[in-house]
């Protein structure tokens, strides 16, 4: 009965290719994040969508593309790899502006 | 642009010490205020929420925070800490547009 839940758990990968993170959340949430947890833990937020439509993004490069399938999924692709995109990647939702719920991270390893 | 500050980066205190942590926010308008908490290898759990009314909001785990508008703070209180309390705590605030801003963190160590 996992609330917000992430796969894979752990990605090792080499530099320049391409891979995808998938969110799925269970609590009938209208809104889902992606965020970006660094070596130094900071967070910081990448993509946002409400209802499947796009409705914050951060300044991040065009290499990460988001997609909702539907309001209770939400994926992650990265393109062409690189070393700086080792890091936490955390699942998030939430209805409409209240508090957010986490999914249980992915660790990217680039190497 | 909205941002969050937390005044200690890690903090070591014995069993049944007091907690007190740090946040503040730089936005003057209407917020949400949130204290995260992420225990080692696992994903963020929100522990107590601000959105209006008595500034003194009480959350999970026996923690308490109290909202002071004139000072744009929001710090995080524990009587009495516990080993088991040893995590990364994060103060966040939402702004107008939805997007949750996080403080950058603070790692508590409880010793036995």
């Amino acid at each position: 009965d996992t609330a917000v839940s992430q796969t894979p758990k752990y990605l090792v990968t080499q530099m320049g290719n391409d891979k995808s993170i998938k969110c799925e959340q269970n609590l009938g949430h209208d809104t889902m994040y992606w965020y970006k947890q660094d070596s130094k833990k900071f967070l910081k937020i990448m993509f946002s969508y409400n209802n499947k439509e796009l409705i914050i993004n951060e300044t991040v490069p065009n290499r990460f593309s988001p997609k909702s399938p539907d309001k209770a999924h939400l994926n992650l692709h990265i393109n062409s790899l690189e070393l700086g995109d080792s890091a936490v990647y955390f699942c998030a939702s939430s209805h409409s502006h209240y508090e957010q719920y986490f999914g249980p991270g992915t660790r990217l390893t680039v190497t | 642009a909205q941002s969050v500050s937390q005044h200690n980066h890690h903090v070591i205190l014995s069993e049944a010490a007091s907690l007190e942590l740090g946040c503040n926010y730089s936005y003057g308008g209407t917020v949400n205020l949130f204290w995260y908490v992420q225990y080692p290898g696992q994903h963020l759990q929100l522990l107590l929420k601000y959105f209006s009314g008595d500034p003194l909001v009480k959350g999970i785990k026996g923690f308490e925070a109290e909202f002071i508008k004139s000072k744009f703070s929001f710090n995080l209180r524990k009587p009495s800490v516990q080993w088991s309390d040893t995590a990364e705590y994060f103060c966040a605030v939402r702004d107008q547009g939805g997007k949750l801003i996080f403080g950058q963190g603070t790692e508590l160590s409880v010793k036995p």
